[in-house]
C-alpha cells in the first residue's frame, strides 16, 4: 500500500542548477499538492492541482513550476536553484473535488539542500 | 488569506498525563480542521479531523473540539504514551471554488516522559 511516493528522498544541488522532484499517488485521488517545510514555519503551499489538467499557485510559488503529468503524477521543478529553496518538500493528495475540505495524505518528503 | 496560530510550540508531559494543543484561525469561512502527527523523517499523518458542523469529535485517546464563535480548535490527548512523542500540526481549510488547500499552524513538539 504505497500511498504517496516521492523521489528522490535526498538531494544536494549547487546554486543555479535545476532539478525536478517527482510525486506519484496510487489512491486515485483527484487533487495533489506541493508544500515546503521550514523550521518553525509549518508547511506552506507552493502549488496545487485540483484535478488532472489544472494547476494553481499557492502561498509561495516564486522560483517553482509544476506539471500535472496525469492523474497519478505531479512534479515540481526548480529551474535555477537558490539557497533560499533549501527545505523539505512534501507532496500530498486528496480524494475529491468537492468544496469542503478532504483529508490530505502526505509522502515522506524530499530533503533538498542548495549550496 | 487564512492565518493559523498554534500554541504551545513545545510541550513536555509525564506518561499518563493529558496534553492539550490549541489553535486559532482568522477566516470565518474555514470549515475543515485536520490535525497531523509528524514523526522524525516522515511526512505528516492525519490523526483526526473535524468539520464546522460538529463541535467535538473523539477517537480513542484523541479528541478535537471546535469553537466557531471564538475561531479556535484544540487537540486533546489523554493517557499519553511515549509513542505519542512527535510534532503535531493543526490546519484549516478555506472553502471556495476548487480551493481546498490547507493553511498550517507552526507545529507543537510534544515530548512524553516515561
Amino acid at each position: 500500500n504505497a500511498g504517496v511516493t516521492q523521489t528522490p528522498k535526498f538531494q544536494v544541488l549547487k546554486t543555479g542548477q535545476s532539478m525536478t522532484l517527482q510525486c506519484a499517488q496510487d489512491m486515485n485521488h483527484n487533487s495533489m499538492y506541493w508544500y515546503r517545510q521550514d523550521p518553525g514555519m509549518g508547511l506552506r503551499l507552493i502549488y496545487y492541482s485540483a484535478s488532472e489538467g489544472t494547476t494553481d499557485k499557492g502561498e509561495v510559488p516564486n522560483g517553482y513550476n509544476v506539471s500535472r503529468l496525469n492523474k497519478r503524477e505531479f512534479s515540481l521543478r526548480l529551474e535555477s536553484a537558490a539557497p533560499s529553496q533549501t527545505s523539505v518538500y512534501f507532496c500530498a493528495s486528496s480524494p475529491t473535488r468537492e468544496e469542503q475540505g478532504q483529508p490530505q495524505h502526505f509522502g515522506d518528503g524530499t530533503r533538498l539542500s542548495i549550496l | 488569506g487564512e492565518n493559523v496560530e498554534q500554541h504551545p510550540s513545545t510541550l513536555s508531559v509525564q506518561e499518563g498525563d493529558s496534553a492539550v494543543i490549541k489553535c486559532t484561525y482568522s477566516d470565518s469561512a474555514s470549515n475543515y480542521f485536520p490535525w497531523y502527527k509528524q514523526e522524525l523523517g516522515k511526512g505528516p499523518q492525519l490523526i483526526i479531523d473535524i468539520r464546522s458542523n460538529v463541535g467535538e469529535k473523539k477517537d480513542q485517546r484523541i479528541a478535537v473540539t471546535l469553537n466557531k464563535t471564538a475561531k479556535h480548535f484544540s487537540l486533546h490527548i489523554t493517557e499519553t504514551q511515549p509513542e505519542d512523542s512527535a510534532v503535531y500540526f493543526c490546519a484549516a481549510s478555506i472553502s471556495g471554488t476548487g480551493r481546498r488547500a490547507l493553511t498550517f499552524g507552526s507545529g507543537t513538539r510534544l515530548q512524553v516522559q516515561p
